[in-house]
């Protein structure tokens, strides 16, 4: 149990362009989905929390206008990178807990290439 | 000075090897206390997580945590190569956000 999918695995966009990357959880109920950038060699670092129904918590230097949150169900988180631009290129993991929130579930990841 | 600290290696054991990774922390008011494993160019893998003080046990991984001395060790008994990864210590206080390690980089040499 607790599987987390994205999509996609990877992007390669033109600079300007927005990209959405879509967390799902496959077995349970994410109340609280999590989207952390991580660069290489590095460890993760949150960019926004986002429960069910309300607007994400960014973290602090992190833009919202630019990094568009909507977790519109228990199962569905999407991450919008808006007119992207090649210092956004990284790795993007989101990450699901259940209503307990004892622990948080990753995704595989996505590996976004502005050009 | 950092919440957690994680050694990042890289750490090169041969198979076999009991392998010992460790965290120190700082906030005696985390409660919450997980080793995620992850492979390069994937997301985490939870491995242990524990509640407070005491030890765990699944297969070949013993995770302990000792509250006291603010210090976290995951243990790999019979390291294989397949176990050559990054591994995270993560921790958090209530229904805080995870705070993460640095990861520790390890191989595991046939």
């Amino acid at each position: 149990g607790a599987v987390v999918s994205q999509h996609p695995s990877r992007v390669i966009c033109k600079s300007g362009t927005s990209v959405k990357i879509e967390c799902r959880s496959l077995d349970f109920q994410a109340t609280t989905m999590f989207w952390y950038r991580q660069f290489p060699k590095q460890s993760l670092m949150l960019m926004a929390t986002s429960n069910e129904g309300s607007k994400a918590t960014y973290e602090q230097g992190v833009e919202k206008d630019k990094f568009l949150i909507n977790h519109a169900s228990l199962t569905l988180s999407t991450l919008t990178v808006t007119s992207a631009h090649p210092e956004d290129s990284s790795f993007y993991i989101c990450s699901a807990s259940g209503s307990r929130q004892e622990t948080q579930y990753f995704g595989p990841g996505t590996r976004l290439l502005v050009l | 000075q950092k919440e957690v600290e994680q050694d990042p290696g890289p750490l090169s054991v041969p198979e076999g090897a009991i392998v010992s990774l460790n965290c120190t922390y700082s906030n005696s008011a985390f409660q919450y206390f997980m080793w995620y494993r992850q492979y390069s160019r994937k997301g985490p893998e939870l491995l242990m997580y524990t509640y407070s003080s005491g030890n765990k046990e699944d297969g070949r991984f013993t995770a302990q945590v000792d509250k006291s001395s603010k210090y976290i060790s995951l243990f790999i008994r019979d390291s294989q190569p397949s176990d050559s990864a990054t591994y995270l210590c993560a921790m958090r206080e209530g229904a805080q956000k995870l705070v993460f390690g640095q990861g520790t980089r390890l191989t595991i040499n046939p």
